[in-house]
């Protein structure tokens, strides 16, 4: 079985300051893992992955995602908060091999930026 | 990329009538295709997932129902509709890694 977990529904940043998303899982085996982001009424977009090798992910709009096997973490980060980037975040897992291709997708973390 | 593509955009219809939302998707060959149900702008429910034409496998036993009769399209589909089944109705292609979803259907069941 997998499963991730999104601790936080809100997180508040105000513009300018470091963000985080906290993003949690567990898969039996070697797990693929991506973050989403989704607008008011629209789909969601693909912003990163981790597959394998490096454990700091970069990805779109300045966005980055470090992989921590032993606390079985991929927590979104990005240096700079922009209100632009106010938005719903899904973080997914998948096994990597031996499984489900099916991704688990968490409940979500709306992320607000103030001015 | 992919580009995932739905229709209608929104969408408002009285209990009990028929329901048929379609997505096709450009730039892939037999993707896995799925779709997924989100309520109240939040968490995914995964409804149905194709491998193949013809393919489907069913997540949530409702009153909804899916095909795929060509390659990059993919139906829901419902005789009766319920007031439980307004919602954000979205479809999603995957190859080997990501996903790439469509804009969406906005359903509201009156």
């Amino acid at each position: 079985a997998q499963s991730v977990a999104q601790p936080e529904d809100q997180v508040n940043v105000a513009e300018g300051n470091p963000l985080t998303v906290k993003c949690t899982y567990s898969v039996s085996g070697n797990p693929y893992l991506f973050w989403y982001v989704q607008y008011p009424n629209r789909g969601l977009q693909f912003l990163l992955k981790y597959i394998t090798g490096d454990n700091l992910v970069k990805g779109s709009y300045g966005f980055e995602a470090e992989f921590n096997k032993s606390q079985t973490s991929f927590h979104l980060k990005k240096p700079s908060a922009l209100v632009s980037d106010s938005a719903l975040y899904f973080c997914a897992v998948r096994v990597s091999a031996g499984g489900s291709y099916i991704p688990t997708f968490g409940r979500g973390t709306s992320l607000i930026v103030h001015p | 990329s992919q580009t995932i593509h739905q229709w209608p955009a929104t969408l408002v219809q009285p209990v009990g009538s028929p329901l048929s939302l379609e997505c096709t998707v450009e730039g892939t060959s037999n993707p896995n295709l799925y779709w997924y149900r989100q309520a109240a702008g939040r968490g995914l429910q995964l409804l149905f997932y194709s491998v193949g034409i013809g393919q489907i496998s069913s997540e949530v036993p409702q009153n909804l129902s899916a095909s795929r009769p060509q390659d990059r399209q993919f139906i829901l589909s419902s005789k009766k509709l319920l007031l439980s089944d307004s919602g954000f109705y979205l479809c999603a292609s995957q190859d080997d890694y990501e996903q790439y979803f469509g804009p969406g259907t906005r359903l509201t069941v009156t």
